[in-house]
């Protein structure tokens, strides 16, 4: 089975820096572009960035660039979602999608990441 | 980048048809024909209904299309049935490898 497995939520203070992740399997990682999606406490979806896990090449939402970076690790075909200084808005369930080149559609997605920041 | 605009609530009898609007700009929806639906019931991962316009994923129901007529594009659920009752996202690509998502609808199964 294709899926994207993220890693356990977390409770963090702000200021504190955090890598968050998500793992694909049953598939070429490296063949697909892995994005990142947040969604806020009762709110909607909001593109993050994407990443292509063969050469890391990024495409980041600028409302996002800066505040976040996006990485990647082939040899263990996880991508990771780092903050250097997390703030309380920072609070959301935050997504990973495969991308498929040329697809223009995200599938599958991991379970979600839910990140609390509160001091 | 803003989010793309669609109605905050629609709802429908079982058996009926419904319609989500999704209304961009020439930025996005009207200049590209890639826009991607998504369902999400409360507490799960988004799932792929629609994409390219009017593409379904294999898998997914017929009762499902897809359309766009200049900056809007639509989503349309046929013989509306109880376990479509969720929220709906609308995606488009953006131009310079950036996507936009929808403001996003609930739809009440009555």
């Amino acid at each position: 089975e294709e899926q994207l497995v993220q890693s356990g939520a977390e409770v963090k203070k702000p200021g504190e820096s955090l890598t968050i992740s998500c793992k694909g399997s049953g598939y070429s990682f490296t063949s697909y572009w892995i994005n990142w999606v947040r969604q806020m406490p009762g709110k909607g979806l909001e593109w993050m960035g994407r990443i292509n896990p063969s050469d890391s090449y990024t495409n980041y939402n600028p409302s996002f660039q800066g505040h976040v970076t996006i990485s990647v690790d082939k040899s263990t075909g996880t991508a990771h979602l780092q903050w250097s200084s997390l703030k309380a808005s920072d609070t959301a369930m935050y997504y990973c999608a495969r991308e498929a080149s040329g697809d223009y559609r995200f599938d599958p997605w991991g379970q979600g990441t839910l990140v609390t920041v509160s001091s | 980048q803003s989010a793309l605009t669609q109605p905050a609530s629609v709802s429908g009898s079982p058996g009926q048809s419904i319609t989500i609007s999704c209304t961009g700009t020439s930025r996005d929806v009207g200049t590209y024909d890639l826009v991607s639906w998504y369902q999400q019931h409360p507490g799960k991962a988004p799932k792929v209904m629609i994409y390219q316009g009017n593409k379904r994923p294999s898998g997914a129901s017929t009762r499902f299309s897809g359309s766009k007529s200049g900056n809007t594009a639509s989503l349309t659920i046929s013989g509306l049935q109880a376990e479509d009752e969720a929220d709906y996202y609308c995606c488009s690509y953006a131009g310079r490898n950036t996507y936009v998502f929808g403001s996003g609808t609930k739809v009440t199964v009555l």
